[in-house]
């Protein structure tokens, strides 16, 4: 299958500052990227859908302005964890996949981002 | 889209075909099933999709009933590292993957 790969596996930061997470799509042009976060003995949650070169679309409860996503490119997508506080500690995993609107192509997933915020 | 059942939890001897259910009662037409699963700490692998014919590729098959209200995955000879939790997910053309709770899979030697 196609390749995603995410930029840092982990990172800890400290509280209060922000980081950013990579995802790439490899081998494909990715239209449509997502986040999900995925906390300790929980399932994935959705945050975000983008298309490349337009805004992206949050999930109900996902602050915009805390979970910053830009999508500039068919092979690039970037979440910014703003102003990070311990409650944002999560498993963060971007998900790519080609094809338009009515497309039914899988979606291939990275291998996911560690976060601590201390 | 449609919701989907799975079991928690299921056991598997090493060697032996793995089968796993999946109840999705109010699929509508033009939604295909998906499965996909997690190894712990890793992103999600995708495994199969089909919309109503059987489907088989080289890591697994999948059965859709023919009134697309259940299917079923089966991993024919599994392994050790086929544990891993399973999800099964209905999806509309376009549409988003939505998770849901997933079948822990405990393949044992």
């Amino acid at each position: 299958g196609a390749v995603v790969s995410q930029h840092p596996s982990w990172v800890i930061c400290k509280s209060g500052t922000s980081v950013k997470i990579e995802c790439r799509s490899l081998d494909f042009q990715a239209t449509t990227m997502f986040w999900y976060r995925q906390f300790p003995k929980q399932s994935l949650m959705l945050m975000a859908t983008s298309n490349e070169g337009s805004k992206a679309t949050y999930e109900q409860g996902v602050e915009k302005d805390k979970f910053l996503i830009n999508h500039a490119s068919l092979t690039l997508s970037t979440l910014t964890v703003t102003s990070a506080h311990p409650e944002d500690s999560s498993f963060y995993i971007c998900s790519a996949r080609w094809g338009g609107g009515g497309s039914y192509n899988e979606q291939f997933f990275g291998p996911g981002t560690r976060l601590t915020v201390l | 889209d449609a919701k989907t059942t799975q079991p928690p939890s299921m056991d598997c001897a090493e060697g032996r075909a793995a089968n796993l259910p999946c109840n999705h009662s109010t699929i509508s037409g033009n939604e295909y099933v998906y499965w996909y699963r997690q190894i712990h700490s890793q992103g999600p692998q995708y495994i199969i999709h089909g919309l109503k014919n059987n489907e088989t590729n080289e890591m697994a098959s999948l059965i859709i009933t023919e009134d697309r209200k259940s299917s079923t995955l089966i991993l024919p000879h599994a392994t050790l590292r086929d544990t891993a939790v399973y999800y099964c997910i209905v999806r509309g053309p376009g549409n988003k993957l939505v998770f849901g709770a997933g079948t822990i899979l405990r393949v044992k030697s």
